[in-house]
């Protein structure tokens, strides 16, 4: 699986947008990319996935490059509850692992 | 959302006793779920792969005779940390596959057990 690169931490002022931008550049054709966030001493949560269409759901879009080199999150709104450590995974559909890297720690400010 | 859960949230154990975790899929049956391990500050590590009826796949670097895995049905696996040190302090999350689930976002995460060796 691809490896991916993620600043560190974020800060973002609350209700306005989050934007998390995440590097794959060795993406391969057959993988999506995932993402999931860890609230404070949680297990992970889904949040959203794409293999080259942007992709929009109740909690976040993600937007993709046209060369899927790399892709962003956006929270459109952010809020307290929002602040999380958030992954970005590359991976194929059916079957492959998981794998975490280090994350972004999104902190979420009044 | 589907639900997984762990038992127990937190446990505290002298050094050189064996714990065991367990992990459920409370309403979709997984033939495939995950062990990870997450040391404070640090991102989580997978350590193993328990599949149903078959012996766990381990990760490079995780003793197996240490992690004791079964997964002896289609909504349960355990986890058991034998002869336990402080060490092996850490909190350790599980994910399960729903085998009936849409390929795409299927694996489903446990709250986490948060393990204490005195």
């Amino acid at each position: 699986d691809a490896k991916t690169t993620q600043p560190p931490s974020m800060d973002c002022a609350e209700g306005r947008a989050a934007n998390l931008p995440c590097n794959h550049s060795t993406i391969s054709g057959n993988e999506y990319v995932y993402w999931y966030r860890q609230i404070h001493s949680q297990g992970p949560q889904y949040i959203i996935h794409g293999l080259k269409n942007n992709e929009t759901n109740e909690m976040a879009s993600l937007i993709i490059t046209e060369d899927r080199k790399s892709s962003t999150l956006i929270l459109p709104h952010a809020t307290l509850r929002d602040t999380a450590v958030y992954y970005c995974i590359v991976r194929v559909a059916q079957g492959g692992k998981l794998i975490f890297g280090q994350g972004t720690e999104l902190s979420v400010k009044p | 959302g589907a639900v997984v859960s762990q038992h127990p949230s937190w446990v505290i154990c002298k050094s050189g006793t064996s714990v065991k975790i367990e992990c459920r899929s409370l309403d979709f049956q997984a033939t495939t779920m995950f062990w990870y391990r997450q040391f404070p500050k640090q991102s989580l590590m997978l350590m193993a792969t328990s599949n149903e009826g078959s012996k766990a796949t381990y990760e490079q670097g995780v003793e197996k005779d240490k992690f004791l895995i079964n997964h002896a049905s289609l909504t349960l696996s355990t986890l058991t940390v034998t002869s336990a040190h402080p060490e092996d302090s850490s909190f350790y999350i599980c994910s399960a596959r729903d085998s009936g689930a849409k390929a795409y976002n299927e694996q489903f995460f446990g709250p986490g057990t948060r393990l204490t060796v005195l």
